[in-house]
C-alpha cells in the first residue's frame, strides 16, 4: 500500500503545453504539499492545502495552479509549460500543518520540458 | 526567517568509515529537526527526527542530537556501507501553523567498497 502516490512518474512534454500531476494519500492526513526539486537537488515549497483550503502559496508563477478536490488528493496543473519548469515535483502529506511531525513524501514526478 | 545550513558535498568515503554531515539552523521558536534521505530515483524518506533540545534521533545506525546551545543537528554513523550512498537533507519544522518544512541544500554521500 503506497502511502503517498503520484502519477505520472515521468512526464516529457513540449513547451507551451498544459499538463497535470496527480497526488493521493491514504494516511488520513489533513495537510498536503507540493515541493519542487531543481537540478541541484534544492527543495522549495510551492503550495500546501489543509483539508481542501489553500494555506501556503509561495512565489510561484500563476501558470501553476493546485487543486484539492478532497483532503486525500492534491493535484498540480501547469499551463503553458516552459523549459525552466523542468524539475522533479514531490507531493507530501502531514498529520498537521506545523511541520513538527514531519512529512511523508511521494516518489516524485520528473517533468522534462523540451 | 528560519533557515537550515548543511555542509556541501559531495562526501566520498570508503566502506566502514565514520560519517559526519554537519547541519546548523536558525529559528525563532522551538522547531523540530529532521534528517531525510533520498536514494537515486526515489522520493525522500524520513531517516530520523528530534522534537526538543537534547533529544537524540536514531535509525539504521544513524544518529543526530538536537543541540540548542550550538543550534546544530549533525548526522553521524559509525560505519557506512555502500548502500548508504544517497543524498541527505537536514530539515526544520517551525511548529507554527501555516508553515512548511524548510530543507537544507542536501549533501551527496558516495561510499565505495
Amino acid at each position: 500500500d503506497t502511502a503517498v502516490s503520484q502519477t505520472p512518474k515521468y512526464l516529457v512534454t513540449q513547451m507551451g503545453n498544459d499538463k497535470s500531476i496527480k497526488c493521493e494519500q491514504n494516511l488520513g492526513h489533513d495537510t498536503m504539499y507540493w515541493y519542487k526539486q531543481d537540478s541541484k537537488k534544492f527543495l522549495k515549497i510551492m503550495f500546501s492545502y489543509n483539508n481542501k483550503e489553500l494555506i501556503i502559496n509561495e512565489t510561484v508563477p500563476n501558470r501553476f495552479s493546485p487543486k484539492s478536490p478532497d483532503k486525500a488528493h492534491l493535484n498540480l496543473h501547469i499551463n503553458s509549460l516552459e523549459l525552466g519548469d523542468s524539475a522533479v515535483y514531490f507531493c507530501a502529506s502531514s498529520q498537521e500543518g506545523t511541520g513538527r511531525a514531519g512529512y511523508t513524501f511521494g516518489s516524485g514526478t520528473r517533468l522534462t520540458v523540451v | 526567517g528560519d533557515s537550515v545550513t548543511q555542509m556541501e558535498g559531495p562526501v566520498t568515503l570508503s566502506e566502514e568509515a565514520f560519517l559526519t554531515i554537519n547541519c546548523t539552523y536558525t529559528a525563532t521558536g522551538y522547531p523540530s529537526l529532521f534528517w531525510y534521505v533520498q536514494y537515486p530515483g526515489e522520493g525522500l524518506q524520513l531517516l530520523l527526527k528530534a522534537t526538543k533540545a537534547d533529544d537524540k534521533g536514531s535509525n539504521k545506525g544513524f544518529e543526530a542530537t538536537y543541540r540548542k546551545e550550538t543550534t546544530s543537528f549533525h548526522l553521524e554513523k559509525g560505519s557506512v556501507q555502500v548502500s548508504d550512498s544517497a543524498v541527505y537533507f537536514c530539515a526544520l519544522g517551525s511548529g507554527q501553523a501555516g508553515t512548511a518544512l524548510i530543507f537544507g541544500k542536501g549533501t551527496t554521500l558516495s561510499v565505495s567498497s
